[in-house]
C-alpha cells in the first residue's frame, strides 16, 4: 500500500506571495491533518480534514487554508507569505474513526521564503 | 487543554546502553500517547501508542513505555541503543478513547537521541 505522499517537496516563495501544497493520503483513509514544522515552535497542529470537512482548527491566522476534496486529497494554501512561514509542512492521514488513530506521516514539503 | 513536555533536549549514550526519553503529560481528558521518530530528512514513524488498554505498551526496534497516570508520564526506553537509534523522537498527545474526535496531534518539543560508538 502506497505511504502518504506531498507535493511539491521543495518550494522557493518571497514574501507576499501565495502558495498550495497538496498531500495525497493512503488509500482508504478519510482524515488528512496538517502541521508545521519549525526549529523554534516544533510541531504545530494546523488543521484536520474529514469528508470534506474541516473538523479541527489550530491557533494559525487566517492565512492558512485548507481544503479536501471527494478522493480525500487535502490541500493547503498560504496567502500573503511571511518570512516566519519558512517551515517544513507535514501532512498526515488516518482513518478519522471515533477515537485516536494512528497518523501516517508524509515526508513534507520544505517552504522557504526570501 | 492539553500539553506535553519532553524533559530532556538532548540525550546521549554509548551504543548497547539502556535508552531513557523522558516525557510528561497534562490533559484535561483521558489521554491517549504517542512515542513517533523522525530521522534527518525523513518522515515521522510511529514507535508505539498507549490508548487505555495495557500500562507497558511495546514498539518496534525494541522500543517500549510505560503509562503512568498518578505521575503523567510515559517515558520511552530501550534496553540496548543501537547506532541506527540515533534520530529526533517526539511525545504526542491526543484525546483518548470516549473523549471525542482525535484529529489534533500535540507534540512535545523533541528529544534528540545521539548513540556514540
Amino acid at each position: 500500500k502506497a505511504g502518504v505522499t506531498q507535493t511539491p517537496r521543495y518550494l522557493i516563495k518571497t514574501r507576499g506571495q501565495q502558495v498550495t501544497l497538496s498531500c495525497s493520503p493512503i488509500s482508504g483513509h478519510r482524515s488528512v491533518s496538517w502541521y508545521q514544522q519549525t526549529p523554534g515552535q516544533g510541531l504545530q497542529f494546523l488543521f484536520e480534514y474529514f469528508s470534506e470537512t474541516q473538523r479541527n482548527k489550530g491557533n494559525f491566522p487566517g492565512r492558512f487554508s485548507g481544503r479536501q476534496f471527494s478522493n480525500s486529497r487535502s490541500e493547503m494554501n498560504v496567502s500573503t507569505l511571511e518570512l516566519g512561514d519558512s517551515a517544513l509542512y507535514l501532512c498526515a492521514s488516518s482513518l478519522g474513526l471515533a477515537g485516536p488513530n494512528e497518523q501516517f506521516f508524509g515526508p513534507g514539503t520544505r517552504l522557504t521564503v526570501l | 487543554a492539553q500539553s506535553v513536555t519532553q524533559l530532556d533536549s538532548h540525550v546521549s549514550v554509548s551504543e548497547g546502553t539502556p535508552v531513557l526519553l523522558r516525557c510528561n503529560y497534562s490533559s484535561s481528558y483521558s489521554p491517549s500517547l504517542f512515542w513517533y521518530v523522525q530521522h534527518p530528512n525523513k518522515g515521522l514513524q510511529l514507535l508505539l501508542k498507549y490508548t487505555s488498554a495495557a500500562t507497558l505498551v511495546k514498539g518496534i526496534n525494541g522500543f517500549e513505555a510505560e503509562f503512568k497516570k498518578s505521575e503523567t508520564s510515559f517515558h520511552l526506553t530501550k534496553p540496548s541503543a543501537h547506532m541506527s537509534d540515533a534520530a529526533e523522537y517526539f511525545c504526542v498527545v491526543t484525546r483518548g478513547v470516549g473523549s471525542g474526535n482525535t484529529g489534533k496531534l500535540i507534540f512535545g518539543q523533541g528529544t534528540t537521541l545521539q548513540v556514540k560508538p
